[in-house]
């Protein structure tokens, strides 16, 4: 059964610090990676995409990939406050037909 | 543009009823996907349409069953409720030649 991994949390990190989300998946023909933040009682929303091996930064957040691993992670430079949500992984299976998720990581992000 | 949109938001049942619940996608946007999510988990993959076929179902009981409209909005029927169905549904919608997938706001389902 392909699974999708996640540390589950709950993450400390003081407020101006980096926080490393860790996410590792089991399906080696996934192809697309993304990490979306979920607020309580809300909907996921999207944070980034990755395809490629490496890094791929968008402001303060950077996602890094490494197919090799099965392992893909996420930055959050200067964190903040209004960070603290629950980080979910989401893996591409099928080509596009559907997402699998990881459990989330809970970040906490202290004043 | 207005984003995916959920109805109703919140909702109450009894075991053993049925429930019915309706998504509208992105403008544009002609795949739809379900996902139920149980509190403290990631969301599990249901169903996604494509152009009013279904293209992929979750590990799920008969019990749910979804279709698609010619416009592409979306409907999640689940018959004979369990105190297990309690869950947020969310909806997800993605455009053709992407996988980004956008959520709406999602349906609270309570059953008692």
């Amino acid at each position: 059964q392909k699974e999708v991994e996640q540390n589950s949390g709950p993450l400390s990190v003081p407020e101006g610090a980096i926080a490393s989300l860790n996410c590792t998946y089991s399906d080696r023909v996934s192809q697309s990676f993304f990490w979306y933040r979920q607020y309580s009682g809300k909907s996921p929303e999207l944070i980034m995409s990755i395809y490629s091996n490496g890094d791929k930064e968008d402001g303060r957040f950077t996602a890094q990939l490494n197919k090799a691993s099965q392992y893909v992670s996420l930055l959050i430079r200067d964190s903040q406050p209004s960070d603290s949500a629950t980080y979910l992984c989401a893996v591409n299976e099928n080509y596009g037909q559907n997402f699998v998720f990881g459990p989330g990581t809970r970040l906490s992000v202290l004043p | 543009d207005a984003g995916v949109t959920q109805s109703p938001t919140h909702l109450i049942k009894t075991r053993g009823q049925h429930v019915t619940l309706r998504c509208s996608p992105i403008s544009g946007h002609k795949s739809v996907s379900w996902y139920q999510q149980v509190l403290g988990q990631g969301p599990q993959f249901i169903f996604q349409y494509y152009e009013k076929e279904e293209r992929g179902r979750g590990n799920f009981p008969d019990r749910f069953s979804a279709r698609q409209f010619p416009n592409y909005s979306s409907e999640l029927n689940v018959n004979a409720l369990l105190l297990g169905d309690s869950a947020l549904y969310l909806c997800a919608s993605r455009s053709d030649g992407t996988d980004t997938q956008y959520f709406g706001p999602g349906t609270r389902l309570t059953v008692l």
